[in-house]
């Protein structure tokens, strides 16, 4: 079976930072990855797929990077709507999330 | 643009079934794999397994937790996928989403493009 490790669970920041979350899977079967964002009560929204490619509508500060076993979300400059869990998903398998808290 | 909107969801005694509805618009449903992924109170997002279109053999694939126990359908003509749920336990208890799925047929690269809201399916005595 794949497993994807998120990280981390949680991170406090300030809007105008830039921030990482990364998916490490196990073993290494493929070379994309998926992100997503989910607000509270809400369905979970794609962001990123096939590793690095934004979905139409989506803003320019997300961006996606990664091949192999490590991959990675970058928010270069985070806005108040922003402030949400992310997931990374590979086939079938989703990490654990990150919390993305406004410090 | 595509439109997921599921239904059916509600409170079933451990042990007992519920068939849950996804009603699609906006896109080419008979051409599309779906997806079910489902989340727990206040937990993460878990895959629960897969129906591919009609034209590629219309098959499904189940996770591990729900085989044998759930089943997936479709019905083209009305645009509309189901998920059936037997013999259901306290820990499948969750919003219970449909999604389109990009992992095959004129969709590659293995991600859920369009979501539909969720509906919630307790199972509780």
């Amino acid at each position: 079976d794949i497993q994807v490790t998120q990280s981390p669970p949680t991170l406090s920041a300030s809007v105008g930072d830039r921030v990482t979350i990364t998916c490490r899977a196990s073993p290494s079967i493929g070379n994309w990855m998926a992100w997503y964002q989910q607000k509270p009560g809400k369905a979970p929204n794609l962001l990123i797929y096939k590793t690095s490619s934004l979905k139409s509508g989506v803003p320019s500060r997300f961006s996606g990077s990664g091949s192999g076993t490590e991959f990675s979300l970058t928010i270069s400059s985070l806005q108040p709507d922003d402030f949400a869990t992310y997931y990374c998903q590979q086939y079938y398998t989703f990490g654990q999330g990150t919390k993305l808290e406004i410090k | 643009e595509a439109q997921l909107v599921e239904s059916g969801g509600g409170l079933v005694k451990p042990g007992g079934s519920l068939r849950l509805s996804c009603a699609a618009s906006g896109f080419t449903f008979s051409n599309a794999w779906m997806t079910w992924v489902r989340q727990a109170p206040g937990k993460g997002l878990e895959w629960v397994g897969r129906i591919k279109s009609n034209s590629d053999g219309g098959t499904s694939e189940y996770a591990a937790p729900v085989k044998g126990r759930f089943t997936f359908s479709r019905d083209d003509s009305n645009n509309t996928l189901y998920l059936q749920m037997n013999s259901l336990k306290t820990e499948d208890t969750a919003v219970y989403y449909c999604a389109t799925d990009c992992s095959g047929g004129s969709c590659y690269g293995g991600y859920f493009d369009f979501w539909g809201q969720g509906t919630l399916v307790t199972v509780s005595s």
